[in-house]
């Protein structure tokens, strides 16, 4: 049973593009958890998906960032617009059930130029 | 609501002594924990977890945690430290809705 996979691994973007950054859980889980950890410091909880739903997306930017989890595909994070502070390694994750064990991806480590 | 606090930002041991790395939880009831691991520029991994179901919890490469509810406590143990334990951990509230929020963890160096 594969783990989770993210893709890419790494991501480099000018200021103003967009970031598209892949999660596919693994197989039998349809809840998804994405994670952004900004240099030096923890891992902040993002959004909170299950399939076609966004359960939670209270630690969200406001603005230029959205996620989906269609009921076919990886989960996707967008991100419009990038600014130097994105630059971050965003981390998925995914479990059975909302109140079961997350089990994370390698992570995407956004570069903003 | 359940938090945790990870009582030191930084651990230093020598390679072959013991490893302590302490979490104190607080909660309203009986809670679930994990640990997690993160090497640097990885990902991270799940060490071991407490459910209720045995106070010592066995996990991955020799770490142990023992949950005591006198104590409050879930602090992660391992014999005999090795180069390779050198990372990040996390000790993580878990159970109900799984919003987790990782603190900034406890920075493992391991000299030689």
């Amino acid at each position: 049973n594969a783990g989770v996979m993210q893709n890419p691994r790494h991501l480099v973007r000018r200021r103003g593009q967009e970031a598209r950054l892949r999660c596919s859980p693994m197989k039998g889980h349809s809840h998804v958890y994405w994670y952004r950890q900004l240099p030096e410091e923890g891992l902040k909880f993002m959004v909170y998906l299950q399939k076609e739903n966004i359960i939670d997306e209270s630690g969200m930017p406001k603005e230029r960032f959205s996620a989906e989890f269609p009921k076919e595909g990886p989960s996707i994070l967008r991100i419009q617009q990038v600014v130097r502070g994105d630059s971050a390694a965003y981390f998925c994750a995914s479990s059975t059930g909302q109140s079961d064990t997350q089990y994370f991806g390698p992570g995407t480590r956004l570069t903003v130029l | 609501a359940q938090s945790v606090t990870q009582l030191d930002s930084h651990v230093s041991v020598s390679e072959g002594t013991p490893v302590l790395l302490r979490c104190n939880y607080s909660s309203s009831y009986s809670p679930s924990l994990f640990w997690y691991v993160q090497h640097p520029n990885k990902g991270l991994q799940l060490l071991l977890k407490y459910t209720s179901a045995a106070t010592l919890v066995k996990g991955i490469n020799g770490f142990e945690a023992e949950f005591k509810k006198s104590e409050t406590s879930f602090h992660l143990t391992k014999p005999s430290a090795h180069m390779s334990d050198a990372a990040e951990y996390f000790c993580v509230p878990g159970g109900g809705y799984q919003k987790v929020t990782f603190g900034t963890g406890t920075k493992l160096q391991v000299i030689p």
